[in-house]
């Protein structure tokens, strides 16, 4: 059974600050990973997808990668600004399944304070 | 493009007692998904549509949720009767595919509390 996990489940850093949220799952069989955004009573903003045959993507000041065969995955927010606090997800589309299921760890809140 | 919309954006009930909640995806989008937060956890999938045909129940608590599409469009999900531990965000979700390879837009929820 696949399972997502992501440390640390808060973190609470200086604006300006480079950080790294991690993420790990249970069974390399997946066909991507992604990293979501949610802002507190809204609902997820896709940032990055990661298909199982890439190593990384980027978009902006964000840069996601992807380890299969250790089961791991870390989001780099480079320079963090206030506004990047919210509740950062992962999730991943495991190969069990062949419909678009997606299976989220519990996430990490971010706070970058001024 | 507009979003995903959902409504109502809240909720409270008495346990025991019904409730549904309202979805209609992005125009064209064929596949759509409702998934349960429960206050800091991550989503969990409860049923997927592919058009008007379910693909994916297999976590749906289905003595008290029931959910449809009709038309391949809109969807309503319902809980009767609802329990205490019910109470969580409901999200919909749509994608172009069934696979969700082009990505998901997710709506802002509808946030149940079970009294």
């Amino acid at each position: 059974k696949q399972e997502v996990t992501q440390i640390p489940a808060a973190l609470s850093v200086p604006e300006g600050e480079n950080l790294v949220l991690n993420c790990s799952f249970t069974d390399s069989a997946i066909y991507n990973l992604q990293w979501f955004r949610q802002d507190p009573g809204k609902g997820l903003t896709s940032l990055l997808l990661i298909q199982s045959s890439q190593r990384e993507q980027t978009s902006g000041r964000l840069n996601a990668s992807l380890d299969k065969s250790s089961g791991r995955s870390t989001l780099y927010i480079a320079a963090s600004q206030p506004g990047d606090s919210a509740t950062y997800l992962c999730a991943v589309r495991p190969r069990s399944s062949n419909t678009g299921k997606l299976i989220f760890g519990q996430g990490t809140t971010l706070q970058v304070k001024p | 493009e507009a979003g995903v919309a959902q409504s109502p954006r809240y909720k409270i009930i008495e346990k025991r007692q019904s409730v549904a909640f309202w979805c209609n995806p992005i125009s064209g989008h064929a596949t759509l998904y409702w998934y349960q937060q429960i206050l800091g956890q991550g989503p969990k999938l409860l049923i997927q549509f592919q058009n008007n045909g379910v693909v994916d129940d297999s976590q749906l608590p289905k003595d008290r949720f029931s959910a449809e599409r009709l038309k391949g469009v809109d969807s309503t999900l319902k809980i009767q009767p609802a329990k205490l531990e019910d109470s969580a965000v409901y999200l919909c979700a749509s994608s172009p595919l069934r696979d969700g390879n082009y990505g998901y837009t997710f709506g802002s929820g509808t946030r149940l509390t079970v009294v």
